[in-house]
């Protein structure tokens, strides 16, 4: 089992739709967790944290699950913008005692016009 | 603009023959870090530095070895190229490794294909 699973997608959804992406996690001493976005043939970019309390950002709400280990993005009123792959990155104590960060393999997202 | 410096953007290679992708930061960022990604598979980290003159290995290292001989630079040398290292680099940094916010900035990415 990967340790960070998204759904690949693609979502192709139309503009103004809401829509969710899911992300599990296997390790449970994860401490904190991102959102990157990654447009086609660009680098990833921090898109925004994810706090315990669940927190928004514009059209953006993130929320997380501790109890059954996923982390939530919700994308409201989708603009063409929007359009992207949508990374989650979990960050964890390694046995090492060092943390790290790892990815999940992201999903991608394409708004319609 | 403070940022990351990759190079080359793109590079074939042919196999057995060796390659050195260069990295440079100028936000004074304690940790580099460098992934590979891959369709279906995403980032994974090759090597990471939490600071000059350290380097650790990350969860794919065999074959590629780092340097960090200062705060800027941190290039990663493929010493005998293979096909299965075909693939996009990308170099990253952030102000700490430990840090529990640890958020990255990444580099433009360099594109490689080994034959």
């Amino acid at each position: 089992r990967k340790e960070v699973e998204q759904d690949p997608g693609p979502f192709n959804v139309p503009e103004g739709a809401t829509v969710a992406f899911n992300c599990t996690y296997s390790n449970s001493a994860s401490q904190s967790f991102f959102w990157y976005r990654q447009d086609c043939r660009k680098e990833p970019k921090l898109l925004m944290s994810v706090y315990s309390s669940g927190n928004e950002d514009g059209r953006f709400t993130a929320q997380l699950n501790r109890a059954s280990q996923y982390i939530s993005l919700l994308i409201r009123d989708s603009k063409l913008s929007d359009s992207a792959t949508y990374l989650c990155v979990v960050n964890a104590h390694m046995d090492t005692g060092r943390r790290a960060l790892t990815f999940g393999s992201g999903t991608r997202l394409q708004v319609q016009p | 603009i403070a940022g990351i410096t990759q190079a080359p953007t793109s590079q074939i290679l042919a196999a057995g023959r060796r390659m050195t992708l260069r990295c440079t930061q100028d936000m004074r960022h304690n940790a580099m870090y460098w992934y590979r990604q891959d369709l279906g598979l995403g980032l994974r980290l090759i090597h990471y530095s939490n600071t000059a003159g350290t380097t650790g290995k990350g969860e794919v290292p065999d074959g590629y070895s780092v340097s960090r001989a200062n705060t800027d630079d941190f290039p990663l040398t493929l010493a005998s190229a293979v096909p299965s290292q075909t693939s996009v680099y990308f170099c990253a940094s952030s102000e700490n490794v430990n840090s529990g916010a640890n958020v990255l900035t990444f580099g433009a990415g360099s594109r490689l294909t080994v034959l």
